[in-house]
């Protein structure tokens, strides 16, 4: 079973829906992660999370909004989809569960079209 | 200017070729070095870590780091098909920070039979 996972892989939705993707860790770690990536312009940070009390704005964070609902689960939502958030999701994770610490883990993505 | 610096390709080699993907840094606090590889449709991959400055090699690559250039390196030898992927390169400065990264963009490769 993968370590980190995210739901949905796919997703198409209409401007100005509020959509929510989720991640899942089993890696035991204290860190999350989300990133967008577009063609040209690599991993973007939205949010990070260095715990379940600790959440942080990335480069990019207007128009998303994010939870950690528990160390293991850390969601993404967008309150108001528009066709420029049309891009590939990462969600990440990084700690002392094993490995590097300074190594971080990814998800499979979630491929978001707004319309 | 952006932090890390990497040029986005796309890089066409021939099966067999050595290849050289590298990246630039400005922030001096980096101390932590690392390499993914992310194939299409795929998330991203660990493939190499290194700490501060110098090389390590694992089977045909090499990651090298040159801290006083502010300047890492990834040699592929004996380059495949199935190396075809974009290789990111990844640094974090370590401490209370830890396991926070900074990306470069990405080079595209493809390896061609």
């Amino acid at each position: 079973d993968a370590d980190v996972t995210q739901t949905p892989r796919n997703r198409i939705t209409k401007t100005g829906k509020r959509i929510m993707l989720e991640c899942s860790q089993t890696k035991g770690h204290d860190r999350m992660y989300w990133y967008r990536q577009d063609p040209g312009l690599g991993l973007r940070l939205i949010y990070y999370s260095f715990d379940v009390k600790d959440i942080n704005k990335g480069e990019i964070s207007d128009g998303y909004s994010v939870s950690r609902q528990a160390q293991a689960k850390f969601s993404l939502s967008l309150e108001s989809a528009i066709p420029n958030q049309t891009a590939l999701y990462f969600c990440a994770t990084s700690g002392r569960g094993g490995g590097h610490q300074e190594t971080q883990y990814f998800g499979p993505g979630t491929r978001l079209l707004v319309l | 200017q952006k932090e890390v610096e990497q040029d986005p390709g796309p890089l066409s080699v021939p099966e067999g070729a050595i290849v050289s993907l590298n990246c630039t840094y400005s922030n001096s606090a980096f101390q932590y070095f690392m390499w993914y590889r992310q194939y299409s449709r795929k998330g991203p991959e660990l493939l190499m870590y290194t700490y501060s400055s110098g090389n390590k090699e694992d089977g045909r690559f090499t990651a090298q780091v040159d801290k006083s250039s502010k300047y890492i390196s990834l040699f592929i030898r004996d380059s495949q098909p199935s190396d075809s992927a974009t290789y990111l390169c990844a640094m974090g400065a370590g401490g209370t920070s830890y396991g926070k990264l900074t990306f470069g963009q990405g080079t595209i490769l493809t390896v061609h039979p």
